[in-house]
């Protein structure tokens, strides 16, 4: 069975500093998709990135960065120069190309505060 | 551009009461999907439609009913409200293509049952 593992449940960070937000996942699929959300206090629900299992590039867009190992089923999401804008909740989710009606499995999520 | 769009926002109300969470999408979206979020917990799926007409099961579909009669719409019936249902309701919906394409969410509805 799939299953998504943030181990933070929540971080505090000082405005400026660099954070990372740890995802672990496990799945017996050999394809699947991973994906990462942001919540922010007003509540909504906004896709920030996705990685297919094939592709273990890193990727980079602003501030933000994502590191996808598939040897420790980790897909890490790293802010640099954190911002009070960056405060929210993260999720970080998983879909198995088998899985009938491509479901998404979420981890529990980790609260960032960041402070100015 | 709505993408979807979840009504009520907010709702109270009373153990027993039945009542229906709407959900639209003007995406041409196949897949839709209600789950729930409880504090400090990620979502769980509740039940999920491929298609007007398919409905399935999810993680935690006890209390909950869904129908799908168009592409556009699927709304989630309580039928004898309990306060375990307390909860943030989010629809979403998807593309039918590759695996990898996102869910898009609603703004959720904020239900209390007392």
């Amino acid at each position: 069975a799939q299953k998504v593992t943030q181990a933070q449940t929540e971080i505090s960070v000082v405005e400026k500093e660099d954070v990372t937000l740890d995802c672990v996942y496990e799945t017996r699929d050999t394809t699947y998709y991973l994906f990462w959300y942001k919540q922010p206090p007003s509540g909504e629900l906004v896709f920030l990135i996705r990685r297919n299992s094939f592709d273990e590039q890193n990727e980079i867009s602003g501030r933000y960065s994502w590191n996808f190992q598939k040897s420790t089923s980790s897909f890490n999401f790293t802010i640099t120069a954190s911002q009070v804008v960056d405060s929210a909740v993260y999720f970080c989710a998983l879909s198995e190309a088998m899985e009938y009606g491509n479901k998404l499995v979420f981890g529990a999520g980790t609260i960032l505060r960041v402070k100015s | 551009n709505a993408g979807v769009t979840q009504t009520p926002k907010f709702r109270i109300l009373k153990i027993g009461q039945s009542m229906t969470l709407q959900c639209t999408q003007d995406m041409n979206h196949n897949y839709m999907y209600w789950y729930r979020q409880d504090p400090g917990m990620g979502l769980k799926l509740i039940y999920y439609s491929v298609g007007a007409g398919i409905t399935d099961k999810g993680e935690v579909p006890n209390g909950y009913n869904v129908s799908r009669s168009t592409t556009e719409d699927f709304p989630l019936r309580l039928e004898l409200a309990a306060p375990s249902q307390t909860s943030v309701y989010f629809c979403a919906s998807r593309t039918s293509g590759a695996g990898n394409q996102p869910q898009h969410f609603g703004d959720g509805t904020r239900l209390s049952i007392l």
